[in-house]
């Protein structure tokens, strides 16, 4: 079975643009959710759908959105990119939503901003 | 924040048994423990999860103590390609997928 797939792999964007990151979740899984990691802030918590609603939001600004879609494949957008924005973004799919259901990642989305 | 307290950096050798530990004094019942690692930013590997029993599989075992405050995860037999970030996790039980990382362990295998 295929595992979590992310297009792009990397990307270099310009300060102000916006940038839209793709993620396909395992065949089955209905849950989503997406993560920021940093060298400063580590891993953190960016959002997370399920059976194309969003469930539960992290502690980021408006610019950062997200959506899923009927296949269970999602994507995240990021509007007026600063460069703090610079980041791995991963996802993860699981079967469902809770503990019960192992959670697995994909390799992750290089974000530059410029 | 993360729930979870875990030492910053540990060495093993090649070969022998990387025990890993993690403090997670207040998990509550409807909550699990989780173990992902990362390697050189690649995406987190699940590993193993737990809720109050050990567990087996092929990668590693996970030990929960009795009062579940505590657990270690268990790399039998370590080879240079298990050096990576560990992270202990308690991951909820019902309704979300959320994941609060700390800072994890780092690894080092050495020959």
């Amino acid at each position: 079975k295929a595992g979590v797939t992310q297009t792009p792999r990397y990307l270099i964007k310009t300060r102000g643009q916006q940038v839209t990151l793709s993620c396909s979740p395992i065949s089955g899984h209905r849950s989503v959710s997406w993560y920021q990691q940093t060298p400063g802030q580590g891993l953190q918590f960016l959002f997370e759908y399920f059976s194309e609603t969003q469930r539960n939001k992290g502690n980021f600004p408006g610019r950062f959105s997200g959506r899923q879609f009927s296949n269970s494949r999602s994507e995240m957008n990021v509007s007026t990119l600063e460069l703090g924005d610079s980041a791995l973004y991963l996802c993860a799919s699981s079967l469902g939503a809770g503990g019960t259901y192992e959670q697995y990642f994909g390799p992750g989305t290089r974000l530059t901003v410029t | 924040d993360a729930k979870t307290t875990q030492p910053p950096s540990m060495d093993c050798a090649e070969g022998r048994a990387a025990n890993l530990p993690c403090n997670h004094s207040t998990i509550s019942g409807n909550e699990y423990v989780y173990w992902y690692r990362q390697i050189h930013s690649q995406g987190p590997q699940y590993i193993i999860h737990g809720l109050k029993n050990n567990e087996t599989n092929e990668m590693a075992s996970l030990i929960i103590t009795e009062d579940r405050k505590s657990s270690t995860l268990i790399l039998p037999h370590a080879t240079l390609r298990d050096t990576a970030v560990y992270y202990c996790i308690v991951r909820a039980r019902y309704n979300t997928d959320k994941l609060i990382f700390g800072t994890g362990t780092r690894l080092q295998v050495f020959p």
